[in-house]
């Protein structure tokens, strides 16, 4: 099993519909948790990060973490197009100097 | 304003060439670190840095090498014995400073896309 999994996609969404990122982990001490956001080309932008069961909401983006289920969700509300882009799940696990990073999902909303 | 600058954004390699590849931060961020990614893949940690001349390997370091003489500076080299080095490098940096809450979020340089000639 992959240290972070997450569908590759593509999702493909309207706009001002909600997008909904999932990622799995593998390491159940894990206490930290990350979104980040790529567009094509460019380098990983940090978008959220979440430490505590539950929802942590910032604007339009909404994470859910289930350390129980070992998941992390980025929910997207009304997105946009400029919100099209590959967003990454990154873990740091346990014993390890560095985040973990999923494959990442690329995300299109259409116009 | 501060940052993390790396050059060049474009680099050809040529058989049996080694090549270095620069990343410099003005975050004053203690720790570096260097990750590659390949299409339709995450990114996977090469070398790692959390102090000045001292540096650890990654999950992919055999054919790259790494130096960190100041706090600012942290090149990475693709040597010859890095048979499939095309992709894109992204350096990045992290304050150890302020515990978890900091050391563990990444800010990322815009990249060098590596190709072989």
């Amino acid at each position: 099993q992959k240290e972070v999994e997450q569908n590759s996609g593509p999702l493909s969404v309207p706009e001002g519909a909600i997008a909904s990122l999932n990622c799995t982990y593998s390491d159940r001490v894990s206490q930290s948790f990350f979104w980040y956001r790529q567009y094509s080309g460019k380098s990983p932008e940090l978008i959220m990060s979440i430490y505590s069961n539950g929802d942590k909401e910032d604007g339009r983006f909404t994470a859910q973490l289930n350390k129980a289920s070992q998941y992390v969700s980025l929910l997207i509300r009304d997105s946009q197009p400029s919100d099209s882009a590959t967003y990454l799940c990154a873990v740091p696990l346990t014993g390890a100097n560095n985040l973990f990073f999923g494959t990442g999902t690329r995300l299109t909303v259409i116009p | 304003d501060g940052g993390i600058t790396q050059s060049p954004k474009y680099l050809f390699r040529k058989e049996g060439q080694n090549v270095t590849l620069s990343c410099e931060q003005n975050l004053n961020h203690d720790a570096m670190y260097w990750y590659r990614q390949d299409p339709g893949q995450g990114l996977r940690l090469i070398y790692y840095s959390q102090i000045v001349n001292d540096f650890q390997k990654g999950d992919i370091a055999e054919g790259y090498s790494v130096s960190r003489e100041k706090k600012e500076s942290f090149p990475l080299t693709v040597t010859s014995a890095q048979k499939n080095p095309t992709a894109f490098y992204l350096c990045a940096s992290s304050d150890l400073s302020g515990g978890r809450a900091t050391n563990e979020k990444l800010f990322f340089g815009s990249g060098t896309q590596l190709s072989v000639l």
